[in-house]
């Protein structure tokens, strides 16, 4: 167990809809990534969040958001499903938000989108 | 950030220490090198960091040249549990958010 909790760990849905992957940060934590896992595509950075603000932003799609919480925890939203979204997304954080000394992932959520 | 040349795959025997080498020729000053590994679809988890001394710890060690250009991340008695995919990333200190994993290195011990 990293410490870093991601729900649910596994998501099927159609197209079109919306869908909330939640993450907890490892205690202590201050900072969220999530990042997006396609047979494709390999890791690809989405979104970074610091103590409740947004940090750093990657490859994230209109149609996805997110947010970091007062008592830290995250969620990414991801609205009007396609195929292509079918993915593991990752949830990972660090005590500060440069990650300098790495971060821990959670188990990710496997999500299927038919 | 500068890009990582790794192997696609290696394989190792059980007990034997394995050697996964890192392309970085277009390193820069204030990058550090990050090493985490994958097994099969869990999150990935990290091993090791460094500038440009070597570091170890009780995952691992890892060498980096002194032109800084390459390094190897040393596993120095693999298991059967090692079997993963290995991914080097260099990165600045503030750029955490934009760690490129790249494809990786697979990574098979076997017994």
């Amino acid at each position: 167990d990293s410490g870093v909790t991601q729900t649910p760990k596994h998501l099927i849905t159609a197209t079109g809809q919306r869908v909330t992957l939640r993450c907890s940060p490892r205690s202590g934590d201050l900072s969220v990534y999530w990042y997006q896992q396609s047979l494709d595509q390999g890791l690809q950075f989405l979104i970074q969040y610091y103590n409740g603000e947004e940090r750093a932003k990657g490859n994230i799609l209109e149609r996805f958001s997110a947010q970091q919480f007062p008592d830290l925890h995250s969620e990414l939203n991801l609205s009007s499903l396609e195929l292509g979204d079918s993915a593991l997304y990752f949830c990972a954080s660090s005590v500060e938000g440069r990650g300098i000394y790495g971060y821990t992932f959670g188990s990710g959520t496997r999500l299927t989108v038919v | 950030d500068a890009k990582t040349t790794q192997p696609t795959s290696m394989d190792c025997a059980e007990g034997r220490a394995a050697n996964l080498p890192c392309n970085h020729s277009t390193i820069s000053g204030n990058e550090y090198v990050y090493w985490y590994r994958q097994i099969h679809s869990q999150g990935p988890q990290y091993i090791i960091h460094g500038l440009k001394n070597n570091e170890t710890n009780e995952m691992a060690s890892l060498i980096i040249t002194e032109d800084r250009k390459s390094s190897t991340l040393i596993l120095p008695h693999a298991t059967l549990r090692d079997t993963a995919v290995y991914y080097c990333i260099v990165r600045v200190a503030n750029n955490a958010g934009k760690s490129t994993f790249g494809d990786g290195t697979t990574l098979t011990v076997k017994p």
